[in-house]
């Protein structure tokens, strides 16, 4: 247990639908992350939110839809997406700044299958 | 950021120390080095990070040369639990580490 929730777990969904993967961190920070892990390739940084604005798009299409309502929750909208995105979305939180590490705390992911 | 070397796999038995290197040599002074792993089909995990010290905690230790071009991570009693991807990160330090670049990382097998 990291203190950071992802949910679901799993999503199987269509090119035509709409869907969303839901993150929340009960731990007090103020940074929160999207990150794509496709099949045998390294981590890659997709959004970066710090206090609940928006600093980092790593030219992400605009197929994902991030928000960030408060510091502590975090949402990924799915749009008209295709099968190569189909991959694991692991959401991440960290302290900004005031000491501490910043080590980033990752959530379990949510394994999504699109059809 | 500096690039990271480190090799794909590696085996250990379990009870014995796992050395995993990391070779860092265009690193510049003012970068850290940081190690996070990844068990199979979790999210990744911070383990320790330092500047040029050697550091140690719960998980593991961290011994660094005095070059700071290379840098070995120690897991002094490794279990089967501690098969995972292991990766070694070379970034500017200070402030979060949400803008850690990921590499392929070595896969650590410990076998019975």
């Amino acid at each position: 247990e990291t203190g950071v929730t992802q949910t679901p777990r799993h999503l199987v969904m269509g090119m035509t639908n709409k869907k969303s993967l839901k993150c929340e961190q009960h731990l007090g920070h103020n940074a929160m992350y999207w990150y794509k892990q496709s099949a045998k390739k390294p981590l890659e940084l997709m959004f970066v939110y710090n206090f609940k604005e928006q600093t980092e798009n790593n030219s992400v299409p605009s197929r994902f839809s991030p928000e960030c309502p408060n510091s502590s929750h975090l949402f990924l909208h799915l749009h008209t997406l295709q099968p190569e995105d189909s991959a694991l979305y692991l959401c991440a939180s960290s302290r900004t700044e005031g000491g501490g590490t910043g080590e980033l705390f990752f959530g379990e992911g949510s394994r999504l299958t699109v059809l | 950021d500096a690039k990271t070397t480190q090799p794909p796999s590696m085996d250990c038995a379990e009870g014995r120390a796992a050395n995993l290197p990391c070779n860092h040599s265009t690193i510049s002074g003012n970068e850290y080095v940081y190690w996070y792993r990844q068990i199979h089909s979790q999210g990744p995990q911070y383990i320790i990070h330092g500047l040029k010290n050697n550091e140690t905690n719960e998980m593991a230790s961290l011994i660094i040369t005095e070059d700071r071009k290379s840098s070995t991570l120690i897991l002094p009693h490794a279990t089967l639990r501690d098969t995972a991807v292991y990766y070694c990160i070379v970034r500017v330090g200070g402030g979060s580490q949400g803008n850690l670049i990921f590499g392929k990382g070595t896969k650590l097998s410990v076998k019975p």
